[in-house]
């Protein structure tokens, strides 16, 4: 069984200082993992990925994670929060046949 | 223009009635899933389909049913046997069924029952 945590389900952040959103995973298997961000009544959009190459993996609008197989943790982080960066963020991990697990999610708002 | 379209964006629903949610895609995916997300949880899988013809339960079918005629359809019903049916419902797709592969999100159907 797989299981994904996210700790702080709501995390404020001030404009222009740096985001850190915690995740941590229990995988049977080699995991990959996944974050995406969700806007409000919107799908969800992929940030990055981690399929077993490079630890630390860049994705879009800035964000990066990096894959601690020690500390089984997929930790996201910005350098510097904008406010289009208020959103929901999801930690996910994936099984063998690619049936996903989500944690609760990160609600993030960012403060002017 | 490719991409995954769900229809309608808001569905009501009366108790007692089955109601079925779209999804198309046109990215020649072979695997599609539905998630159901409730406010302050994560997304749960209710059915997946890897192949056409082909669909297995998730975590929580009880109450859904879905079919898969066709590569580019996968349409999710909502059965009056479903006892909590207020959610927002989400579809994906993804290349294949690989746990690499990345699941490409639709915009998602509001349900509401009244």
């Amino acid at each position: 069984a797989q299981s994904v945590t996210q700790l702080d389900s709501h995390v404020s952040v001030s404009e222009g200082t740096p985001v850190l959103l915690r995740c941590n995973y229990s995988s049977s298997y080699s995991p990959s993992l996944f974050w995406y961000v969700q806007h409000p009544n919107k799908g969800l959009q992929l940030l990055l990925k981690y399929t077993s190459a490079a630890t630390l993996v860049k994705g879009i609008n800035g964000f990066e994670a990096e894959f601690k197989k020690s500390e089984t943790s997929f930790h996201l982080t910005k350098p510097s929060a904008h406010m289009s960066d208020a959103a929901e963020y999801f930690c996910v991990v994936s099984d063998p046949n690619n049936r996903l697990a989500f944690g609760k999610g990160n609600q993030v708002v960012v403060i002017p | 223009d490719g991409g995954i379209t769900q229809s309608p964006k808001y569905l009501f629903r009366k108790e007692g009635q089955n109601v079925t949610l779209s999804c198309e895609q046109n990215l020649n995916h072979d695997a599609m899933y539905w998630y159901r997300q409730d406010p302050g949880q994560g997304l749960r899988l209710i059915y997946y389909s890897q192949i056409v013809n082909d669909f297995q339960k998730g975590d929580i079918a009880e109450g859904y049913s879905v079919s898969r005629e066709k590569k580019e359809s996968f349409p999710l019903t909502v059965t009056s046997a479903q006892k909590n049916p207020t959610a927002f419902y989400l579809c994906a797709s993804s290349i294949a069924g690989a746990r690499t592969d990345t699941q490409y999100f639709g915009p998602g159907t509001r349900l509401t029952v009244l």
